[in-house]
């Protein structure tokens, strides 16, 4: 069974404050998506990496994929209160599977 | 707007009841997924149809069944219910699935289902 296990599970910081998310797993993905949820709505799609070692800017926040493909991390600078939601990575499987990491709640306060 | 709707956005109901979720993929999406999320806790893959066709199963009930229909919408039917089956319940479609596909999902904004 794949898992995705992010860290942390929770998240309280300062307005302005730099934070870095991560998803970790002993399998490889295809592909690896991050959204966020925001409280009574559905996950939104922030980004897709699809190769080992990509990076993307997303303006305030940076998504990496790990080398192996098998890991990948959020960077946020400077985050805001609008920035606050629960975070989702998922990994797209071999056999076509998504599978959902465990999720990163954050609270940016002002 | 994900372009992904699902109805009805709230429901309360007795134990033992029967309910039934409804969800219109986005246009020209021909697979459609359904999750459940309790309280505090991520995504838990129930079903995945495509083009009429269920696709792959995960974690879903025997109470639980869904289908979906030529005009693409989906249903979710959850029956003898439960209070632990309080939870958010979410649809998601995709525009594809084999060579080129990346995983991409576009969810509703869920329909939230509470068991008294």
């Amino acid at each position: 069974t794949q898992l995705l296990e992010q860290s942390p599970q929770f998240l309280s910081i300062q307005e302005g404050e730099n934070l870095t998310v991560y998803c970790n797993s002993s399998s490889v993905f295809s592909s690896l998506q991050w959204y966020r949820q925001e409280p009574g709505e559905g996950p939104v799609l922030l980004v897709t990496v699809v190769t080992g070692g990509e990076v993307k800017k997303l303006k305030r926040l940076t998504f990496q994929f790990g080398d192996a493909r098998k890991d990948s991390s959020l960077h946020i600078t400077a985050a805001q209160p609008g920035d606050t939601g629960l975070y989702l990575c998922a990994g797209l499987t071999g056999f076509q599977k998504l599978v959902f990491g465990t999720g990163t709640r954050l609270l940016v306060s002002p | 707007d994900s372009g992904v709707t699902q109805t009805p956005k709230h429901l309360i109901t007795a134990t033992g009841q029967r309910v039934t979720l409804r969800c219109s993929p986005r246009s020209g999406d021909l697979s459609v997924y359904w999750y459940q999320q309790s309280l505090d806790q991520g995504l838990q893959f129930l079903i995945q149809y495509y083009n009429g066709e269920e696709r792959a199963k995960g974690n879903i009930l025997e109470r639980f069944s869904a289908q979906q229909f030529p005009d693409l919408h989906s249903e979710l039917n959850l029956s003898s219910l439960e209070l632990g089956d309080s939870a958010l319940y979410f649809c998601a479609s995709s525009s594809r699935t084999g060579t080129g596909y990346t995983g991409e999902l576009f969810f509703g904004e869920g329909s939230r289902l509470t068991v008294l």
